[in-house]
C-alpha cells in the first residue's frame, strides 16, 4: 500500500523560530510536493521536488525552503516562523510514469503547526 | 493558466439525499481532472478522475461525476449519501502543459444530516 508519512501531526512554534517538516513516502516515486490548506483556499502549492537535490518553487514559496537529499524524504522548511504561517501543511509524492498517471498524488495525514 | 471553482464552501444534506457537488474549471488546452476527498484528520485521498476516456467517471464509494466540456464542468454526485460521507471535497485540475502541477479548488464541506 502506497504510504506517505509526515513525522508530525501537531506542531506548536514560537514567532522567529526554524521549524523543519518532514516527509516521507515509501514508493519510490520522482515527485514530491509541499501544500499549505487553509480553510476556503484549498491548497497552495509551496514548493515541488521531481528528483533529488531538484526543486522548483509553486505559488507561495516566500519565507520556506526546501532539502531533497534522498528520493524518500522531501522536507519543508520555515527559515523564521510567522504567525502567518500558521496553517495546515500536506506532503504529497507522485510517480513519473507517461501520460497522465503522473498526476495522481498520494498525501500524507498533514501537519497542522500553530506560530505563537 | 488553469483554476479550479467550487461552487458553495459547504453543503448539507440529508441521509439518503442525492449529493451534487460543483466544480468548473479553466484551461487553455485539454484538462485532466480529479476529485480527491478528504476525512477528518486524514491527508486527501483520490476519489476518482477523467483522462479524455468516457466522460461519466464512476470512482469509489459510488460516487461519480461528469466530464462537460461545453459548460467547463466536472461536477460529483452520489445519489444517496451515507452518513460517512461527511468530509471535504476538492477538485482539481492538470493538463499535458502543467507537468505534475494540480491546481485545487478551495473545497466543499459535505455535511450529511441524519
Amino acid at each position: 500500500d502506497v504510504k506517505v508519512t509526515q513525522s508530525s501531526r501537531y506542531l506548536v512554534k514560537r514567532t522567529g523560530e526554524k521549524v523543519f517538516l518532514e516527509c516521507v513516502q515509501d514508493m519510490d516515486h520522482e515527485n514530491m510536493f509541499w501544500y499549505r490548506q487553509d480553510p476556503g483556499l484549498g491548497l497552495r502549492l509551496i514548493y515541488f521536488s521531481y528528483d533529488v537535490k531538484m526543486k522548483e518553487k509553486g505559488d507561495i514559496p516566500e519565507g520556506y525552503s526546501v532539502s531533497r537529499e534522498k528520493k524518500e524524504r522531501f522536507s519543508l522548511i520555515l527559515e523564521s516562523a510567522s504567525t502567518n504561517q500558521t496553517s495546515m501543511y500536506l506532503c504529497a509524492s507522485s510517480p513519473s510514469p507517461g501520460g497522465w498517471a503522473k498526476n495522481i498524488q498520494y498525501f500524507g495525514a498533514g501537519t497542522r503547526l500553530s506560530v505563537l | 493558466a488553469q483554476s479550479v471553482t467550487q461552487l458553495g464552501s459547504h453543503v448539507s444534506v440529508s441521509e439518503g439525499a442525492l449529493v451534487l457537488l460543483r466544480c468548473n474549471y479553466s484551461s487553455s488546452v485539454p484538462p485532466y481532472l480529479f476529485w480527491y476527498v478528504q476525512y477528518p484528520n486524514q491527508g486527501l485521498q483520490l476519489l476518482l478522475k477523467y483522462t479524455s476516456a468516457a466522460t461519466l467517471v464512476k470512482g469509489i464509494n459510488g460516487f461519480e461525476a461528469e466530464f462537460k466540456k461545453s459548460e467547463t464542468s466536472f461536477h460529483l454526485t452520489k445519489p444517496s449519501a451515507h452518513m460517512s460521507d461527511a468530509a471535504e471535497y476538492f477538485c482539481a485540475v492538470t493538463s499535458n502543459n502543467a507537468g505534475n502541477m494540480l491546481t485545487f479548488g478551495g473545497g466543499t464541506r459535505l455535511m450529511v444530516k441524519p
